[in-house]
């Protein structure tokens, strides 16, 4: 079952930065925070995921906080096409049981011209 | 191929009959996932397969659902007796879950069930 709570809508003006908060207070030790978003009728993409800090890719920005219980990703310039579903996911690293990805009901963010 | 490739794109089927959806995962990815998303739901978890070992099926709503991986690659989903909640879009993923290497899970396209 989902491990972590996410606002279920947020607006952002086409340029700016979109900061999606996500909080997973029972996060474990072992447990990376993995971003996805989903743009409607699509499969799942993958955004960005980290332990403990901060990550950077062409993508997006992730931001944990020192007791890892929230997280926050940065699109630093949201342009229209990053209107979509964002989903945070706590996940075991590596292999064996236990290992699924369990979505939320995400962020929906709309991204305004 | 280059990526998760799932068929058909679109079913639709008849209350009560059997489907079965497939997914072709990325080479060499030894985690399988299959998931399921209702009309402006979230994706619900079905089942996960880990290379040999025996598969996690707590996500399977009914004993209608089931899952085989043959020769650890493709992936078929079988929904015997079919019922209209089962209408929803069918993602599966794959990833490889070796430590220190990348896990993210690569999503497919999906296969749209109508049932009818």
């Amino acid at each position: 079952d989902a491990k972590t709570t996410q606002p279920p809508s947020m607006d952002c003006a086409e340029g700016r930065a979109a900061n999606l908060p996500c909080n997973h207070s029972t996060i474990s030790g072992n447990e990376y925070v993995y971003w996805y978003r989903q743009i409607h009728s699509q499969g799942p993409q993958y955004i960005i995921h980290g332990l403990k800090n901060n990550e950077t890719n062409e993508m997006a920005s992730l931001i944990i906080t020192e007791d890892r219980k929230s997280s926050t990703l940065i699109l630093p310039h949201a342009t229209l096409r990053d209107t979509a579903v964002y989903y945070c996911i706590v996940r075991v690293w590596g292999g064996g049981t236990g290992n699924q990805f369990y979505f939320g009901t995400g962020t929906s963010l709309t991204v305004i011209p | 191929g280059a990526g998760v490739s799932q068929s058909p794109s679109n079913k639709v089927t008849e209350k009560g009959k059997d489907v079965e959806l497939r997914c072709d995962p990325i080479s060499g990815h030894t985690a399988l996932y299959w998931y399921r998303q209702s009309l402006g739901q979230g994706l619900e978890f079905l089942i996960y397969f880990q290379g040999n070992s025996a598969p996690d099926k707590s996500g399977l709503p009914s004993d209608r659902f089931s899952a085989e991986r043959t020769g650890g690659s493709v992936s078929t989903l079988t929904i015997q007796r079919t019922q209209q909640e089962d209408s929803a879009v069918y993602l599966c993923a794959s990833s490889l879950t070796r430590v220190g290497k990348n896990t993210e899970a690569f999503f497919g396209q999906g296969t749209r069930l109508t049932v009818v």
